[in-house]
C-alpha cells in the first residue's frame, strides 16, 4: 500500500478563486511529481522536484505553481482558476527511478 | 502522450485472455511500464520490463516486448471482473528522465 496521500479527492471551485492541491507522502521519497489528467485520459506532467527547495516545469504548461519547503509536501496551488483547469491532477514519488514510483489517488478538481 | 499509443477500449468475456497493445516511437526508451487505473482511484503500477527484454511474466501477467518494431503487449490470463480498468503503457528514456510518457489508456471491460 502506497504511503501518498492526496486532498481533496473531489473539489468544485468557482472562477477566479485560489486553490491548493495537498500532496504528502511519509516513504521519505525525494522525488515527487504533478500530472494533470484531461478527460480524454492521457496524464501529461506539469511540475516535478527533485527534494526541497527544488521545483521544476513539465512538459505540459500550466497556470500552475508547487513549491517544495519539506520533503514529504508538494502542494500545486493555482491562484485564480478558470474551467480550462477542470481536470484531475495526480500527484506521484519515486525514490529513485520509475520502477520504484507511486501514484495517489488524484484530485478531481472542477470549476465552474 | 502523442509518442505512445493505445487502442482506447477492449472487451473481453470473464475467463478469456486479454491482450492490450501500446506502441511508442523513441528507441531511447529504458524502461517499459504497465499502470492499472481503477474508477476514482490512482495509478497503479502493475508490472514493468527493461528495455533488453522482450517477455517478462508475474503471475497472470505477461508483457511482451517487440525492441524492432516498438511494440509493448500486456496479456491477461484468466481474466476477472476485477481486472475491469483502464490500462496506460508508459515510458521512461535515457532523456528526460524525470518524466514518464503515457498513451492515451485503454479501458478494459470484463463482460461477465
Amino acid at each position: 500500500e502506497a504511503d501518498i496521500y492526496q486532498t481533496p479527492r473531489y473539489l468544485v471551485i468557482g472562477t477566479g478563486k485560489k486553490i491548493t492541491l495537498e500532496c504528502s507522502q511519509t516513504m521519505g521519497h525525494d522525488k515527487m511529481y504533478w500530472y494533470q489528467q484531461d478527460p480524454g485520459m492521457e496524464l501529461h506532467l506539469i511540475h516535478y522536484s527533485y527534494g526541497v527547495n527544488s521545483t521544476e516545469k513539465g512538459d505540459l504548461s500550466s497556470e500552475s505553481t508547487v513549491s517544495r519547503i519539506r520533503t514529504e509536501h508538494f502542494p500545486l496551488t493555482l491562484e485564480s482558476a478558470r474551467p480550462s483547469h477542470t481536470s484531475q491532477y495526480l500527484c506521484a514519488s519515486s525514490k529513485q527511478g520509475w520502477t520504484e514510483a507511486f501514484f495517489g489517488q488524484g484530485t478531481r478538481l472542477t470549476v465552474v | 502522450g502523442e509518442d505512445v499509443e493505445q487502442s482506447l477500449f477492449l472487451s473481453v468475456r470473464e475467463g478469456d485472455s486479454s491482450v492490450i497493445n501500446c506502441t511508442y516511437t523513441d528507441s531511447s526508451s529504458t524502461y517499459l511500464y504497465w499502470y492499472k487505473q481503477e474508477p476514482g482511484a490512482g495509478l497503479q503500477l502493475l508490472t514493468y520490463i527493461f528495455s533488453n527484454m522482450d517477455m517478462k511474466q508475474d503471475q497472470r501477467l505477461t508483457v511482451l516486448l517487440n525492441k524492432k518494431d516498438k511494440h509493448l503487449s500486456l496479456r491477461i490470463a484468466d481474466t476477472q471482473t476485477g481486472d475491469s480498468a483502464i490500462y496506460f503503457c508508459a515510458e521512461s528514456r535515457s532523456t528526460g528522465a524525470n518524466n514518464l510518457f503515457f498513451g492515451t489508456g485503454t479501458r478494459l471491460t470484463v463482460i461477465p
